[in-house]
């Protein structure tokens, strides 16, 4: 069975524009979480999207957005991009959005803001 | 708010070596907690997934313990080899707004040497 897929994998992108990242979860699994992950402050919940409803929101301001489609593929996007949100950003799968499943991440899409 | 601290921040040992790796978490109202590896660069491996209702789980030579009640987790790799060299990341699952979150600790850095 094929993993979490995201692309692209390296974007590099100048202050001021907008970006969207996509995620494939793995088959069957219906709630993908998006978190970014950088050097000062590790790894950060953004958002949880189940049956194409956002259901958790971290503490990032409105630029950061994101969807999910009725496949269970997301996408996030992030306007206005500023040079603190060069970042590696990763989206995780579970089968069920239940407590008790494990969460599979997938290699990331590393975000370069010049 | 939860907050999880790893320790030590890294680690080098000598191959052969027995290690743990320590997980500590603010609240003991957590759901799961999860184990990954890390490699540089790259997305996070799932390891090992121990249920609220558990009290460790063993896969290969990784052996993962969970004290709720304390705020502790533990992971033990026994006979660590070069390839075990990488960045390790216990992360506690709650449960909110009705969906997944994970709250990443900040990591411990491995380096087995030959």
């Amino acid at each position: 069975k094929a993993g979490v897929t995201q692309t692209p994998r390296y974007l590099i992108k100048t202050r001021g524009q907008q970006v969207t990242l996509s995620c494939s979860p793995i088959s069957g699994h219906r709630s993908v979480s998006w978190y970014q992950q950088t050097p000062g402050q590790g790894l950060q919940f953004l958002f949880e999207y189940f049956s194409e409803t956002q259901r958790n929101k971290g503490n990032f301001p409105g630029r950061f957005s994101g969807r999910q489609f009725s496949n269970s593929r997301s996408e996030m996007n992030v306007s206005t991009l500023e040079l603190g949100d060069s970042a590696l950003y990763l989206c995780a799968s579970s089968l069920v959005a239940g407590i008790n499943y494990e969460q599979y991440f997938g290699p990331g899409t590393r975000l370069t803001v010049t | 708010k939860q907050e999880v601290t790893q320790i030590p921040a890294a680690l080098s040992v000598p191959e052969g070596e027995n290690l743990v790796l320590n997980c500590s978490f603010t609240d003991s109202a957590i759901y799961n907690l999860q184990w990954f590896r890390q490699d540089p660069g790259k997305g996070l491996t799932s390891l090992l997934l121990i249920q609220s209702s558990q009290r460790e789980q063993t896969s290969g030579r990784l052996n993962a313990s969970l004290d709720k009640s304390s705020g502790r987790s533990t992971l033990y790799i026994a006979a660590s080899q070069p390839g075990d060299s990488a960045t390790y990341l216990c992360a506690v699952h709650i449960l909110t707004g009705g969906g997944n979150k994970l709250t990443f600790g900040t990591g411990t850095q491995l380096k087995v040497e030959l």
